[in-house]
Formats: C-alpha cells, sequence, structure tokens
C-alpha cells in the first residue's frame, strides 16, 4: 500500500531565506508520481509541482525546487527567497502507476514566514 | 480556468440524518475525488471516480457512498451522518489524459459539521 509521510509538522523562517520540506514515501512500484500542493490560509488547495519518478532531473518551477532521492525514497521540497504569502500548509502526494488514479497525501507541514 | 465548485460549504446536520455534498467541474476531466481533511491527518481519499457512472473506494470509504451521473457532477453521500463525520471534504478532478501526471484541482471546500 502507498504511503506519504511528512515529520515535520511546522517550520518557521525569516524572509527571504530558503527552507527545505521533508517527504517519505513507501511504494513498491517502480513508476510513479510525486507531487506537492499548497494549501493557503483561505483553504485554496493548488498545485506547485511534480517529479515522475523516471526522471533524475529535479523538478523547478519559479521559485519551487524538489531534491528528489530515490534510494532514499525521499522527495524534499525546497523553497527559495521565501516570501510572507508563502506561509501555507504543504502537502506531499503520490500516485503509483499501478494504482490507476488514486492520489495519497502526506499529513502536511505547516511554513511560517516572518517578515 | 479550470473550476470545480462546491456545495453547500457549510452544513449542519443531525445524528442520523442524510447529508448530501455536490460538486460540479467544468474542466472536463474524467477523475473526481472526494478527500476529507482532518487535523493531524491530512486529506484521506473517500472515494473517487473514472467517469460517468463509475465509483471507486478510496482509503476511508466506510459510511459515505458516491455517485458520479455525468462528467462534471460528483455527489457524495452520507446515508446516516454521525458526529465523527465532522470535517472539511474537499472534491477535486483530474485527467492523466493532460500528460500532467494526473494533476488535481480541487474546489473551496464544504465544511460539515454533524450534531
Amino acid at each position: 500500500a502507498q504511503k506519504v509521510t511528512q515529520t515535520q509538522t511546522s517550520i518557521s523562517v525569516m524572509e527571504k531565506t530558503t527552507v527545505t520540506m521533508d517527504c517519505v514515501y513507501e511504494t513498491q512500484d517502480s513508476s510513479y508520481f510525486l507531487f506537492w500542493y499548497k494549501q493557503t490560509a483561505s483553504g485554496e488547495i493548488v498545485f506547485l509541482i511534480r517529479q515522475d519518478s523516471y526522471k533524475k532531473e529535479n523538478a523547478t518551477v519559479g521559485h519551487y525546487s524538489l531534491n528528489f532521492q530515490k534510494p532514499k525514497s525521499s522527495i524534499g521540497l525546497i523553497i527559495t527567497a521565501t516570501q510572507i504569502e508563502d506561509s501555507a500548509v504543504y502537502f506531499c502526494a503520490m500516485r503509483e502507476l499501478n494504482m490507476g488514479y488514486k492520489l495519497t497525501f502526506g499529513t502536511g507541514t505547516s511554513l511560517l514566514v516572518d517578515p | 480556468e479550470a473550476a470545480v465548485t462546491q456545495s453547500p460549504r457549510n452544513k449542519v446536520a443531525v445524528t442520523g440524518g442524510k447529508v448530501t455534498l455536490s460538486c460540479n467541474q467544468t474542466n472536463n476531466h474524467n477523475n473526481m475525488y472526494w478527500y476529507r481533511q482532518d487535523t493531524g491527518h491530512g486529506l484521506r481519499l473517500i472515494h473517487y471516480s473514472y467517469g460517468a457512472g463509475s465509483t471507486e473506494k478510496g482509503d476511508i470509504p466506510d459510511g459515505y457512498k458516491a455517485s458520479r451521473p455525468s462528467q462534471e457532477n460528483f455527489s457524495l453521500i452520507l446515508e446516516l451522518a454521525t458526529p465523527s463525520q465532522t470535517s472539511v471534504y474537499f472534491c477535486a478532478s483530474g485527467d492523466p489524459g493532460q500528460g500532467a501526471g494526473n494533476t488535481l484541482y480541487f474546489g473551496e471546500g464544504s465544511r460539515l459539521i454533524v450534531v
């Protein structure tokens, strides 16, 4: 069964610094997709970035990037030059190719960016 | 812009009563999902669907039914609501055919309180 674990409950950083959020996953599937989603204070949940298991290059979108360590079953989210508006809850998620389109989420990490 | 809308946004129900949460998407996505969000548990998958007429059980389907009468609409039904079903419910749509690994688009959430 697929499982996604986020051990960091909350993180606090100063604005304009870099933060890394951890996520580890369990899968028996050789092909899978990893995602990060952001939930703002209003409750809105939006997709941020995705990593396909067969790709060796780490995905990057804007000031979000991933640290994909396949041997460790780890997919960290890196936010550089953090802004106040990055304060939110961040969810890691996984879809296994053999599980159809079922998407399993972690418990989330709350990020607070202080001015 | 992709759009997923949920109704009602807020609902107070009595124990033993029937509750229907509705979701409509204008994305023309094949896949639709119902998650619930509770503190400490993140987003947990209740039911999902691959298209009109199809429903699949997620990780926590007990006490819930789902209905997908059309491509656009996906409902979550609580036949006999219990206080343990007090939660925030999110609907989402996704389409793997767009080559995005099934990125999900979420609705605004429906807050349900069962008294």
